[in-house]
């Protein structure tokens, strides 16, 4: 079965810093969905890559799949107390849309002033 | 606005109660999942649908059941909920492999 691995585990960063969280694969990646969590809440939908190289970003976040690695990034630029969260990475089989997501870990971020 | 609804933030229950956990979604998505979210061990799922009437078994089925009577809502049923069932439990929706969105999960504790 996939398996996703993510790093760090946790980060805590000056505000005003950029910042990468790294996702991994055991398996091929057909596609990398990102997502935040506030502690204690349900899981925030941010962006979805399906091709290899694909880039794409909202406000100050950044993603990217790398299919030859099997990677995806999350990069975050100029952070702010806003971005702090739980940041999880997910990914399903393509060959069918039915396939129930696996998850990493989570990466916990602290932005601290 | 995709909207995914759980029926409780937050839920107590004594050991043996028998529990319903409800999820509605309002975008008519064919998928819906349940996951339990516990701390170093992240997202697990218990089960899920792809359409009315059908379920099928996750990684961690045991002592859950689920019912899908209507395309918009899917239930997790604890049939006698026992103190390793005190999680965060969270639901999914997706359409074939688009988005998948979550509701803001149930914080439940059994004492």
């Amino acid at each position: 079965s996939q398996e996703l691995e993510q790093s760090p585990q946790s980060l805590i960063v000056q505000e005003g810093k950029n910042l990468t969280i790294n996702c991994t694969s055991s398996k091929t990646l057909y596609g990398l969905y990102w997502y935040k969590q506030k502690y204690g809440e349900g899981l925030i939908f941010l962006m979805m890559l399906q091709k290899g190289g694909e880039e794409k970003s909202h406000e100050k976040i950044t993603a990217k799949l790398d299919e030859k690695k099997q990677q995806s990034s999350l990069h975050i630029t100029a952070s702010q107390p806003s971005h702090a969260g739980i940041y999880l990475c997910g990914a399903g089989a393509w060959n069918s849309g039915n396939t129930p997501l696996v998850f990493g870990k989570g990466t916990r971020l602290s932005v601290i002033a | 606005d995709v909207k995914v609804t759980q029926s409780s933030r937050y839920l107590v229950k004594r050991t043996g109660e028998k529990v319903f956990l409800e999820c509605v979604q309002d975008m008519d998505h064919e998928n819906m999942f349940w996951y339990r979210q516990d701390p170093g061990l992240g997202l697990r799922l218990i089960y899920f649908s792809y359409d009315v009437k059908m379920k099928e078994k996750g990684d961690i089925p045991e002592g859950y059941s689920v019912s899908r009577e209507k395309k918009e809502r899917f239930s997790l049923i604890l049939e006698s909920a026992s103190t390793n069932q005190t999680s965060m439990y969270l639901c999914a929706t997706r359409q074939a492999s688009y988005e998948q969105y979550f509701g803001p999960g149930t914080r439940l504790t059994v004492t």
